[in-house]
């Protein structure tokens, strides 16, 4: 079946500006996780929903991000005022529930952004 | 704060030989994962180690776990090119809630 899908695939955008990255997570995977991948380093988290509401968005670095998954199933991460540091790969993940919490987190191709 | 890391952080290898790569975490965890990640690409998920002892093997990759010691490692037996990739480590402290993943290792297998 279709994996996790993510648009855009590259974003190039100026310092100030807002953007907005999409995630199509695996059909019926009710969890949902943003992460950030730094050049040279592994993912870090930012937020996690299950269902449509935030369950956790501890990881996220100020309020200039925020996320959203109004319908439980696609999510938007959305960037106020971009500043050159926030540079990086987006990733979002989707996982299943079992007995035991969530199953495997399954990750998307990233999206690539890049202010200027 | 859980703290995860790995070493090496850069692994050049010959074919045909073996070597280990070791994930070290700070508390206890729920569960621990390794995944693939080739240039440019997303994270593949290649093992989840869900108990003490417990032992996953997948063609010329085996993961371990010791839970007491919060230690698991990577072992590659008989190296290939095609293994050639960065290999991260996670841990999940609370059922799904989040991963934290080591920083990468850079595996280079050279013919």
């Amino acid at each position: 079946g279709a994996g996790v899908s993510q648009t855009p695939s590259n974003k190039v955008t100026e310092k100030g500006k807002y953007v907005e990255l999409r995630c199509d997570p695996i059909s019926g995977h009710t969890a949902l996780y943003w992460y950030r991948q730094s050049l040279g380093q592994g993912p870090e988290f930012l937020i996690y929903f299950q269902g449509t509401g935030a369950a956790d968005d501890s990881g996220l670095p100020n309020d200039r991000f925020f996320a959203v998954r109004p319908e439980g199933s696609v999510s938007t991460l959305k960037i106020q005022r971009t500043e050159r540091g926030d540079s990086a790969v987006y990733l979002c993940a989707s996982s299943s529930f079992g007995a035991l919490g969530a199953d495997t987190q399954y990750f998307g191709p990233g999206t690539r952004l890049t202010v200027l | 704060e859980l703290k995860v890391e790995q070493n090496p952080l850069f692994l050049s290898m010959q074919e045909g030989k073996n070597y280990t790569i070791y994930c070290n975490y700070s508390t206890t965890s729920d569960r621990l994962y390794w995944y693939r990640q080739d240039p440019g690409k997303s994270l593949e998920s290649l093992f989840v180690l869900l108990s003490n002892g417990a032992v996953k093997q997948e063609g010329r990759l085996m993961a371990s776990l010791d839970t007491k010691a919060r230690l698991s490692t990577l072992h590659i037996t008989a190296a290939v090119h095609d293994l050639s990739a960065t290999y991260f480590c996670a841990v999940d402290m609370e059922y799904g809630n989040k991963l934290v993943f080591g920083a990468g290792t850079i595996l280079r297998v050279k013919s």
